[in-house]
């Protein structure tokens, strides 16, 4: 079964600072990784995806993440953060969909606070 | 393109009703999945339908259920309501290649 860690549930960054929120997953085979973002009482917004190909992937909002199959990890990373920024990040695994269908399994989320 | 909409955005209930949540995907969209968002367990999910069928489901009762409509529009039922069904409910579509994208939710309390 797929599983996903996000092991810090607090960060707090100063604006202007350069930020990495770390999740690891457990999954056998090469899997979907996606980060959403979810300000208070709102949705998730979806940040970027990896599916195969360059593990280097952008997103929107200068978001970044880079897949590293041999730490099971799926980093994300800004250079520099922005006070909008602040709200709470989801690291989310799936398996292809053609077989397995289109559920995610999310992690517990990482609080982004930002210090001005 | 419109997003996933959700309605309705916030509901009271009392113990033992049932309620009804509604869900439209993004055209063309024919996935929808259902997740429950709470503080002590997080983002858990209920079920999938693709193309009118229930393909996933997750470890939830069977007070909860769900179904699609033709135009890819879903329900999700919660019969018997508890005290610990209050949650944030999130509705995501997919086109078929894995991503979901979510509604705003809808905010059940249950008193």
């Amino acid at each position: 079964a797929q599983s996903v860690t996000q092991p810090d549930i607090h960060i707090t960054v100063s604006e202007g600072a350069s930020l990495e929120l770390r999740c690891n997953y457990s999954y056998g085979a090469t899997p979907y990784l996606f980060w959403y973002v979810q300000s208070p009482g709102q949705g998730l917004q979806l940040l970027l995806k990896y599916f195969s190909g360059d593990t280097l992937v952008q997103g929107i909002k200068g978001f970044e993440a880079e897949f590293k199959r041999s730490q099971s990890s799926f980093n994300l990373r800004k250079p520099s953060v922005h006070w909008s920024d602040a709200a709470e990040y989801f690291c989310a695994v799936g398996r292809p969909p053609m077989e397995y269908g289109n559920k995610l399994v999310f992690g517990a989320g990482t609080i982004l606070r930002v210090k001005s | 393109k419109a997003g996933v909409t959700q309605t309705p955005r916030y509901l009271i209930k009392t113990r033992g009703q049932q309620v009804t949540l509604s869900c439209s995907p993004i055209s063309g969209h024919r996935s929808v999945s259902w997740y429950q968002q709470t503080p002590g367990q997080g983002l858990q999910f209920l079920f999938e339908y693709f193309s009118e069928t229930q393909r996933n489901k997750g470890n939830f009762p069977g007070r909860f259920s769900g179904r699609q409509f033709s135009n890819s529009r879903s329900e999700m039922n919660v019969s018997t309501l508890e005290l610990g069904d209050s949650a944030l409910y999130l509705c995501a579509s997919s086109v078929g290649d894995g991503t979901g994208y979510f509604g705003p939710g809808t905010r059940l309390t249950v008193t």
